[in-house]
């Protein structure tokens, strides 16, 4: 059964750092293309990031430069780290499994980064 | 950027009627849409994929249609069940752009 599950969400200040993790079961992040998924409390999904199966990485205007999308094959885990985060970035994030063509066909429950002083 | 827009972004239903929601792409994405059904509290579920193909599990009363800047989501027969937000996404791409979202409410 293909699994996702984040972890790594909290209370953060203006200007911090998180790093987010999504660990997967079921399938090996390593062949897979992966993904990041936001929502900010009460509005619609926003893509933030993705890699691909050789490593080519790209991000949302909103994150480029600050986030950075990883994967650790040996845990079979998907990291999304978050540097200069700002209010806006407050959000609930979703991992989620990118299959080509077929769309993102299976999402994490998400866990919620909440940016203020 | 491609940017996404769905109408309407509310739309008030009873059960049994026929839905229908509109994606429109600002340029062309050939077929790479991809439709979602997302309920308060929980992550998004893929409904359909390349504009017009139904996931595994999904019931036949949803449907997909379109291409190029077109895309049409009908629910043939609404469910209490259905009662939810649907984004569309613009995929295959090097980014996966979504529509603001249509929230399908109880008449």
């Amino acid at each position: 059964e293909v699994q996702l599950v984040e972890s790594g969400g909290g209370l953060v200040q203006p200007g911090g750092s998180l790093r987010l993790s999504c660990a997967a079961s079921g399938f090996t992040v390593s062949s897979n293309f992966m993904t990041w998924v936001r929502q900010a409390p009460g509005k619609g999904l926003e893509w933030v990031s993705v890699i691909y199966s050789g490593d080519s990485t790209y991000y949302a205007d909103s994150v480029e430069g600050r986030f950075t999308i990883s994967r650790d094959n040996s845990k079979n885990t998907l990291y999304l780290q978050m540097n200069s985060l700002r209010v806006e970035d407050t959000a609930v994030y979703y991992c989620a499994r990118y299959s080509g063509n077929h769309g993102f066909d299976y999402w994490g429950q998400g866990t919620l980064v909440t940016v203020s002083s | 950027d491609i940017q996404m827009t769905q109408t309407p972004s509310t739309l008030s239903a009873s059960v049994g009627d026929r839905v229908t929601i509109t994606c429109r792409a600002s340029q062309s994405i050939s077929s790479w849409l991809a439709w979602y059904q997302q309920k308060p509290g929980k992550a998004p579920k893929l409904l359909i994929y390349k504009a017009s193909t139904l996931e595994s599990g999904v019931p036949s009363r949803f449907r997909g249609s379109g291409s190029g800047t077109e895309f049409t989501l009908t629910i043939s027969s609404l469910q209490p069940d259905d009662f939810a937000t649907y984004y569309c996404q613009k995929y295959n791409t090097y980014s996966g752009t979504f529509g603001q979202g249509t929230k399908v409410e109880i008449k």
